[in-house]
């Protein structure tokens, strides 16, 4: 199936750096959502982004919605143990099927 | 926010059986979806589950594999038929309004 870019693929990091990801795409997407998922759970919903421009932040966490509707950015703030996990952007499909694509994910370790 | 149960959390089958997997919504959401992802590999849409009608399936699944029910706006049931060990993986039921998709926590399958 269709996905979406999404960069780095995994990234090790020392305990309090912050941490930046993004996914792009050649599409043009209506919404963005972004998601930490950790093992054996199913996806949690972090942020989501509906206009182009939008800066979102939730906590440590901020997003951006590209001014291109074409990619989006998160980035976490001093990170800490808990931050561990796969993170994934979903772009919505501006087709009027409400269907999202998925990233292909940032696998995040986190260094004590 | 809505709350997603699924069930059975986990099962191990044999080749040639089928599954039925539920997804119970703690408040009326008007999609749906159901996905399939491998371990800490992306996610992949199956199919969107409309209420009251036939699934809208994406492009590598068809009905008679995945045959998807969704009585209601809260209820879905997706069927993995005729397994094999292809098939094992992780299942993921979604639900939510237009602009957002919250996940249950999935269903790992082994298929022997």
């Amino acid at each position: 199936g269709q996905q979406l870019n999404q960069s780095p693929q995994s990234m090790f990091i020392q305990e309090g750096e912050d941490v930046s990801m993004n996914c792009t795409s050649s599409s043009i997407f209506n919404t963005w959502l972004w998601y930490k998922q950790e093992p054996g759970e199913g996806p949690v919903l972090l942020i989501a982004l509906y206009k182009a421009g939008e800066l979102t932040s939730n906590g440590r966490l901020t997003a951006q919605f590209g001014i291109t509707r074409k990619d989006s950015f998160l980035n976490i703030s001093a990170s800490i143990p808990s931050d561990v996990g796969i993170y994934f952007c979903a772009g919505q499909l501006p087709s009027g099927t409400y269907k999202y694509i998925f990233g292909t994910g940032t696998r995040l370790k986190v260094l004590a | 926010s809505a709350v997603i149960s699924q069930k059975p959390s986990r099962d191990i089958c044999q080749r040639g059986t089928s599954l039925t997997i539920q997804c119970q919504v703690d408040s009326q959401v008007t999609m749906m979806f159901w996905y399939r992802q491998q371990p800490g590999q992306s996610l992949t849409l199956i199919a969107t589950a409309n209420q009251g009608s036939e699934a809208t399936y994406e492009s590598g699944f068809v009905i008679d594999k995945f045959p998807i029910s969704r009585p209601n706006l809260t209820f879905s049931t997706l069927t993995v038929s005729n397994m094999s060990p292809e098939d094992s993986s992780i299942y993921l039921c979604s639900g939510g309004q237009s602009d957002t998709q919250y996940f249950g926590p999935g269903t790992r399958l082994t298929v022997l």
